[in-house]
């Protein structure tokens, strides 16, 4: 059963803040994977995808890829309160679907 | 505007009756799927297609059927079978990856519609 893991949370960081958000994965021939959020009630929405190992920028947000550790991570810069918000790792699975982590739920305090 | 749109937003159903989804997209995307949700927990993949006339089941297909019978169109039904059928149930597509280096190559992002909340009195 390919897994992929995450701390459930809740982070709490205050504002301003770097979040750092972790997730690990069990099939080591995942090849692209992708950070969501979702606000409560409503449904994911994509932040960024990364497929090689390193780090990919996009505005506050820098996702890191290691594939020899199977980690990915996410970091928020500068957190706002409105990044509060539950965040789904996710792992393409060989192109058929993907596998989704059960999510960390993300608390930035003013 | 182009997008997945799923309906209806909300539902109630009595216990014993089946009830429908609807997904559309007009994203042009190859694949589409059928996740649940149940509160505080993660998405479950239930059905999936990735072409028109064919779908996987996916880890809890038990007590749904799906059809794709239109490109654009994978409606979900839930069955009196489904045990605990009360989830909040996200339609998503995308297109097939296609690596760099191939024409029009695509890094195969899943896009969700805004979810249909089933609720079983």
């Amino acid at each position: 059963q390919k897994e992929v893991e995450q701390n459930s949370g809740p982070l709490s960081v205050p504002e301003g803040a770097i979040a750092s958000l972790n997730c690990t994965y069990s099939d080591r021939g995942s090849q692209s994977f992708f950070w969501y959020r979702q606000y409560s009630g409503k449904s994911p929405e994509l932040i960024m995808s990364i497929y090689s190992n390193g780090d990919k920028e996009d505005g506050r947000f820098t996702a890191q890829l290691n594939k020899a550790s199977q980690y990915v991570s996410l970091l928020i810069r500068d957190s706002q309160p409105s990044d509060s918000a539950t965040y789904l790792c996710a792992a393409d699975n060989y192109g058929q679907n993907f596998v989704f982590g059960p999510g960390t739920r993300l608390s930035v305090l003013p | 505007d182009g997008g997945i749109t799923q309906s209806p937003k909300y539902l109630f159903r009595k216990e014993g009756q089946n009830v429908t989804l609807s997904c559309e997209q007009n994203l042009n995307h190859d694949a589409m799927y059928w996740y649940r949700q149940d509160p505080g927990q993660g998405l479950r993949l239930i059905y999936y297609s990735q072409i028109v006339n064919d779908f996987q089941k996916g880890d809890i297909a038990e007590g749904y059927s799906v059809s794709r019978e239109k490109k654009e169109s994978f409606p979900l039904t839930v069955t009196s079978a489904q045990k605990n059928p009360t989830a909040f149930y996200l339609c998503a597509s995308r297109l097939a990856p296609r690596p760099a280096g191939l024409k029009n190559p695509n890094t195969g992002e899943l896009f969700f519609g805004e979810g249909s909340r089933l609720t079983v009195l």
